[in-house]
């Protein structure tokens, strides 16, 4: 069964801390790997996309990976912002569906000043 | 640039009552229009996707209807709305053709809340 998990489910950090969220997949066969940054009661926003042959990308701040191998991604948020505060949520996109996304249940992540 | 609008941003209906939310792209042609619902501590469930005007595919059995009638229009229905149907809705899209690498862009959603 196609599944994504995340972890932690939420976190809290200092402002200016660094963090690092997991995901972990079973989807088969795999396309990409997407995460999205979601403010509380808006719609989720993209941060980056990575195929198999990517193992590595970065948007400003977040950095996210990804080990095809092991089936796991991190995304990593350096020097945290109030504004990181948010749910973060990673996506797995199978070759043989491309219209069906599987999300993951997200990171709610709480940066406190 | 591409823009999604999407309304209303909140809705409280009885149970029983229709509804009707839409959702409109602008600055693209031809765009793949999705329909997701969120419910609280769970991943986003696709409702309904389309790949062109009329084209409509439903990706779970309920009482929810979606409709395309312009290429960037897309309306999700209700005749009778039920409690279950309670939920944070949104609206995306995505370039047209099989999306491999192409990102979601989302509208800022609808809070309904069925009393």
């Amino acid at each position: 069964k196609n599944q994504v998990e995340q972890s932690p489910q939420s976190l809290i950090i200092l402002e200016g801390k660094n963090c690092t969220l997991q995901c972990n997949y079973t989807v088969s066969p795999f396309s990409n790997l997407r995460w999205y940054k979601q403010d509380t009661g808006r719609g989720p926003v993209s941060l980056t996309i990575m195929t198999f042959s990517e193992n590595t990308k970065s948007n400003g701040r977040y950095t996210a990976t990804l080990d095809a191998d092991t089936k796991q991604s991190s995304l990593h948020i350096t020097a945290s912002q109030l504004s990181d505060s948010a749910s973060y949520i990673c996506v797995v996109s199978a070759m043989d569906s491309s219209y069906k996304l599987i999300f993951g249940s997200g990171t709610r992540l709480l940066v406190r000043p | 640039s591409q823009t999604i609008h999407q309304w209303p941003a909140t809705l409280v209906q009885p149970v029983g009552s229709p509804l009707s939310l839409e959702c409109t792209v602008e600055g693209t042609s031809n765009p793949n229009l999705y329909w997701y619902r969120q419910a609280a501590g769970r991943g986003l469930q696709l409702l309904f996707y389309s790949v062109g005007i009329g084209q409509i595919s439903s990706e779970v059995p309920q009482n929810l209807s979606a409709s395309r009638p312009q290429d960037r229009q897309f309306i999700l229905s209700s005749k009778k709305l039920l409690l279950s149907d309670s939920g944070f809705y949104l609206c995306a899209w995505s370039l047209g053709g099989f999306p491999y690498n192409s990102p979601l862009h989302f509208g800022n959603g609808t809070r309904l809340t069925v009393t």
